[in-house]
């Protein structure tokens, strides 16, 4: 089963791209990655998720490396509605998504 | 479209009194659907689960039951509530066969 591993927290100037990394070393073959974002006090948001390839989708984009051992969230151009916890989820069985503490992103003026 | 909603969104409850916290979604059929805690600072714990009407997984032993009487609706519940219940519940649905869950506005529970 897939853990996945998040910095605590990160800041971010608003219009910068805001990379936030996630490492899933034990994540198998047919696991997908997830990520989902959850904005004070509100139910979490997907995002976006993948396999194999790079996605990317009106949100932001997702680069996986090649051994999937890891992957980035872009969020192109961050805005100050862009703070939120993001979280990296791994696929733990047909009905179990770990979500774990994820990574506080804080957008600066 | 679909929507989920969830209710109460806030309940403060002494220990010992019961619970029910009810879920319903529209727009879609036989969706799967979950329910989560969030404790404060902490991530998303899964509860139950439910792939259809009547079936129910437990996923964590605890003071807490689930329900699912009708296809869209999902009812969490406790007979008598515990300090250590308090925290933040979300509802989710996802279609079936699927694993992107769209979550509720949550019921935020204080248990005192």
């Amino acid at each position: 089963d897939a853990k996945t591993t998040q910095p605590p927290s990160m800041d971010c100037a608003e219009g910068r791209a805001a990379n936030l990394p996630c490492n899933h070393s034990t994540i198998s073959g047919n696991e997908y990655v997830y990520w989902y974002r959850q904005i004070h006090s509100q139910g979490p948001q997907y995002i976006i998720h993948g396999l194999k390839n790079n996605e990317t989708n009106e949100m932001a984009s997702l680069i996986i490396t090649e051994d999937r051992k890891s992957s980035t969230l872009i969020l192109p151009h961050a805005t100050l509605r862009d703070t939120a916890v993001y979280y990296c989820i791994g696929q733990t069985g047909a009905n179990n998504l770990f979500f774990g503490t994820g990574t506080r992103l804080t957008v600066i003026p | 479209s679909q929507t989920i909603h969830q209710w109460p969104a806030t309940l403060v409850q002494p220990v010992g009194s019961p619970l029910s916290l009810e879920c319903t979604v529209e727009g879609t059929s036989n969706p799967n659907l979950y329910w989560y805690r969030q404790a404060a600072g902490r991530g998303l714990q899964l509860l139950f689960y439910s792939v259809g009407i009547g079936q129910i997984s437990s996923e964590v032993p605890q003071n807490l039951s689930a329900s699912r009487p009708q296809d869209r609706q999902f009812i969490l519940s406790s007979k008598k509530l515990l300090l250590s219940d308090s925290g933040f519940y979300l509802c989710a649905w996802a279609v079936s066969g699927a694993n992107v869950l769209t979550f509720g506005a949550g019921s935020r529970l204080t248990v005192l």
